[in-house]
């Protein structure tokens, strides 16, 4: 089975405060994700990685920063938290290309800024 | 871009009656589509997906989703619900016009499944 874990279920940290987000997988995907889930939005890109050290923008990547040392590790990093940064947190990573590809998914984070 | 739209923010159901979630979407080219579940507290999981062949398309937990061209749409079906089909639902497209062929989400349809 597929495995995609995160570092945390649920992290509350104060406005300003630097904060990482761990995402790993273990099925050697070239393809990770990370993606923020808000109530009536769905689920919304900030930022993707394609292999190690490449990532790329997504949708709403302001006030992110990500991070990819090894090809099965995933970080997400909010430089400065701000209120408006709570939500809760998602990452993916995908396998395969053409009818084989399935995006799988990790349990989520869910962060509480203050 | 591509896109897909759910219509409807919640769906309630009796348990044992039929349960269907609508999905429709808007691409350029043929569509990937996906459907995904997410149980309280917890991450999506894949359903099922629609990539070529055969419009009936079957998926995990007994769902299945019919693939319609002419509508455009992909609604999810399942024949008989379940308590535990309570969760919040969400369709997905393959956008190959963007970076790195991202999923575009629809908002989300949450099944209320009652006893």
């Amino acid at each position: 089975d597929v495995k995609v874990t995160q570092s945390s279920r649920y992290l509350v940290k104060r406005t300003g405060e630097k904060v990482f987000l761990e995402c790993v997988q273990d099925m050697d995907h070239e393809n990770m994700f990370w993606y923020r889930q808000d109530p009536g939005l769905g689920l919304r890109l900030i930022y993707f990685s394609y292999d190690v050290k490449m990532k790329e923008k997504g949708d709403i990547p302001e006030g992110y920063s990500v991070s990819r040392e090894k090809k099965e590790r995933f970080s997400l990093i909010l430089e400065s938290a701000s209120t408006n940064q709570t939500s809760m947190y998602l990452c993916a990573s995908r396998f395969g290309s053409g009818s084989q590809e399935t995006q799988y998914f990790g349990p989520g984070t869910r962060l509480l800024v203050l | 871009a591509q896109s897909v739209a759910q219509p409807e923010d919640q769906v309630n159901v009796a348990e044992g009656n039929p349960l269907t979630v609508k999905c429709t979407y808007s691409v350029s080219g043929n569509p990937y589509l996906f459907w995904y579940v997410q149980y309280p507290n917890r991450g999506l999981q894949f359903l099922l997906k629609y990539i070529t062949g055969d419009n009936l398309v079957k998926g995990s937990y007994g769902f299945e989703a019919e693939f319609n061209k002419s509508q455009t749409s992909f609604h999810l079906k399942k024949p008989s619900a379940l308590v535990s089909d309570s969760a919040l639902y969400f369709c997905a497209v393959r956008d190959f016009k963007a970076a790195g062929n991202k999923l575009t989400f629809g908002g989300g349809t949450r099944v209320l499944v009652k006893p």
